[in-house]
């Protein structure tokens, strides 16, 4: 964990604000991504990046925009917060390997929308 | 929608007892995750095993891979209080894309 970190760790804003959330690993793994964690719906993927400058949409991209400029860094900006994006938010890294991927998770970030 | 089940959706054992928690996927895999999180925590790979694989072993884990019937077993040995966490299944359905499919999770308590 100590090589992928998320700041804030803890965020409350009000509906319609603009909120950006970080993400930083110090691997250089070429693959990013976000979920979001909601009860009821374990982890779901919002966006991911193969390497900077490409990202794709995940299961749930509506209400989000992410960039990647830099390889290590991957921002998450909720454009408009809304209620339902209440959540428990990670930020994961990976690497190709031939056995398979696998992910290394951040320490999440608590997001409230009042 | 959700490619992995896990069952039961909660389990409380007693710390020295075996722990079974199941995953069911639906699609064709290329390998099969666990993860680990604990409370307040990002999630910790655990294991991979690939779709060829039926059985794979670390430490006190064993992890168990049926293709015909779309379904992952992970068995914790001589459970722990620390082992206490919830417990993800994930599955990676398209090669190269990096992407991982999780399940809603198993809670598991250790009870000393």
């Amino acid at each position: 964990d100590a090589g992928i970190t998320q700041s804030p760790r803890y965020k409350i804003t009000e509906t319609g604000r603009q909120v950006t959330l970080m993400c930083h690993q110090t691997w250089s793994h070429s693959y990013m991504f976000w979920y979001r964690q909601d009860l009821g719906h374990g982890l779901r993927l919002i966006y991911y990046s193969a390497a900077a400058d490409i990202t794709d949409k995940g299961e749930v991209p509506d209400g989000y925009v992410v960039s990647r400029s830099k390889t290590e860094n991957f921002p998450l900006t909720l454009e408009s917060a809304t209620r339902s994006q209440t959540s428990v938010y990670f930020c994961a890294s990976s690497v190709i390997l031939p056995s398979g991927d696998t992910q290394y998770f951040g320490p999440g970030t608590r997001l409230t929308v009042l | 929608s959700q490619q992995g089940e896990e069952d039961p959706q909660a389990l409380s054992i007693q710390e020295g007892e075996n722990a079974t928690m199941n995953c069911s996927y639906k699609t064709s895999i290329n390998n099969l995750q666990w993860y680990r999180q604990n409370s307040g925590r990002g999630l910790v790979h655990l294991i991979l095993i690939r779709s060829n694989e039926r059985e794979k072993h670390s430490g006190r884990l064993r992890v168990t891979l049926d293709t015909s019937k779309k379904s992952s077993s992970l068995l914790i040995t001589a459970s722990r209080a620390a082992d206490t966490a919830s417990y993800f299944c994930a599955t990676d359905t398209q090669r190269g894309a990096q992407k991982l499919v999780f399940g809603q999770g198993t809670r598991l308590t250790i009870n000393p």
